[in-house]
């Protein structure tokens, strides 16, 4: 069946690197997205890739793409206190017509000063 | 702007009062979905609408319905709620041109149901 799974927790410091991992099951999903959720707020998509690529980088954010593993990876450099919040990890598979994206349960982020 | 926008943004109620939770895009997108969100499951789709008078169940449509009468809008609506319908729920919207469509998410909507 579907699943995406993503760590529950990740801290770090101020100015280090952050990597929140994902991994997915449905290996017809096209595109594979990664969401930023701040306290209160909705969801922001910060960044996807499509499945024929390894990587994609978008200023401080890295996407690690390893297809045959089905494991995603998001690369925050230089992480700052404003990048503390929850990071959702999202597939979209083609074979699903209802277009929905299926979700992991979310990385809280917490960057230490 | 190009947005999506949810109201309300908080409601408590109590069992058994309908409501409707609104939801409207500017972006002239065919496709829109309503998912929630609760601890430790993330997201999950509730109903969705391909285009307008068109929709059909998502993972989770028990207890839900909606109507897509005009392209901009898609309500969401609980016709007698119930407590286990407390959750943070959330508007999505998308054009449908086959592969790799952003899906536009509304600010949410937090409901508590008792």
């Amino acid at each position: 069946g579907e699943d995406v799974e993503q760590s529950l927790f990740l801290s770090v410091r101020e100015g280090d690197s952050s990597v929140i991992n994902c991994t997915y099951t449905d290996s017809s999903s096209t595109y594979l997205y990664w969401y930023k959720q701040e306290p209160g707020a909705g969801l922001q998509l910060l960044t996807y890739i499509f499945s024929n690529m390894d990587m994609k980088q978008d200023q401080r954010l890295t996407v690690l793409l390893n297809k045959k593993d089905k494991h995603l990876s998001l690369r925050i450099a230089d992480t700052q206190t404003g990048d503390s919040a929850i990071y959702f990890c999202a597939e979209s598979p083609v074979m699903d017509s209802s277009y929905k994206l299926i979700f992991g349960s979310g990385t809280r982020l917490l960057v230490r000063p | 702007e190009a947005q999506v926008t949810q109201n309300p943004r908080y409601l408590i109620t109590v069992t058994g009062k309908k409501l409707t939770v609104t939801c409207s895009q500017n972006m002239n997108h065919e496709y829109m979905s309503w998912y929630r969100q609760d601890p430790g499951l993330g997201l999950r789709q509730i109903y969705y609408s391909m285009n307008v008078e068109v929709t059909d169940k998502g993972d989770v449509p028990e207890g839900y319905k909606v109507s897509r009468k005009e392209k901009r809008n898609f309500p969401l609506i609980l016709e007698s709620p119930s407590p286990n319908q407390t959750s943070l729920y959330f508007c999505a919207s998308s054009l449908l041109t086959g592969g790799g469509d952003t899906q536009y998410f509304g600010p949410g909507t937090r409901l508590t149901v008792l």
